[in-house]
């Protein structure tokens, strides 16, 4: 069936870049998403990229896509302690499927 | 532009009682979809409302259900709690309908149920 995978942790030092990795089953994706968790929050939208791109920029984060391989990853460039979080990739296949999230933490 | 809300933030219930939730979606926004997340795991779909049918359903027992009101509102509720449902309850939102459809969707901060 669909499903959608991620690594469960990353560490990573303050000022270097995170990348976060997510691998999907579903190729009739139109689009694929980065969402942030903060503890005891809810999900909050980070960026989005369409299925016929390979690469989205927004600020501190790039989004790349291979298609072929089903693979997406999300690069936070210049880390900082705000963005410890929960991160999660979903697919936008008819069931709207959520990775198990990679929880990054920063290190000073 | 108010977001997605949701109430109540936080609520114990004990095992076999029945809980309701509630969620506005985002101003605009048509459809509204309910997710479990558990400690430590990702949110698990429940199912989706859109004109106020039930459009899609995940693995979740009868004992979960729902409603979507005319104002798009909408309801989670859930019978014979078990401990195995303590969990955080996130609804999101997102427009089907029209122009503006997209796929996109967007989270309210969810309700904390506790089942004692």
């Amino acid at each position: 069936g669909e499903d959608v995978e991620q690594s469960l942790f990353l560490s990573v030092r303050e000022g270097d870049s995170s990348v976060i990795n997510c691998t999907y089953t579903d190729s009739s994706s139109t689009y694929l998403y980065w969402y942030k968790q903060e503890p005891g929050a809810g999900l909050q939208l980070l960026t989005y990229i369409f299925s016929n791109m390979d690469m989205k920029q927004d600020q501190r984060l790039t989004v790349l896509l291979n298609k072929k391989d089903k693979h997406l990853s999300l690069r936070i460039a210049d880390t900082q302690t705000g963005d410890s979080a929960i991160y999660f990739c979903r697919s936008s296949a008819s069931k709207i499927i959520f990775g198990s999230g990679t929880r990054l933490s920063i290190r000073p | 532009d108010a977001g997605v809300t949701q109430s109540p933030t936080h609520l114990i219930k004990t095992r076999g009682q029945q809980v309701t939730l509630r969620c506005s979606p985002k101003s605009g926004h048509d459809t509204v979809s309910w997710y479990q997340q558990a400690l430590g795991q990702g949110p698990q779909f429940i199912f989706q409302y859109y004109e106020e049918e039930e459009r899609q359903r995940g693995n979740f027992p009868d004992r979960f259900s729902g409603h979507q009101f005319p104002n798009y509102s909408s309801e989670l509720n859930v019978n014979a709690l078990l401990l195995g449902d303590s969990a955080l309850y996130l609804c999101a939102s997102s427009q089907t309908k029209g122009m503006a459809r997209t796929n996109t969707i967007y989270f309210g901060e969810g309700s904390w149920l506790t089942v004692v």
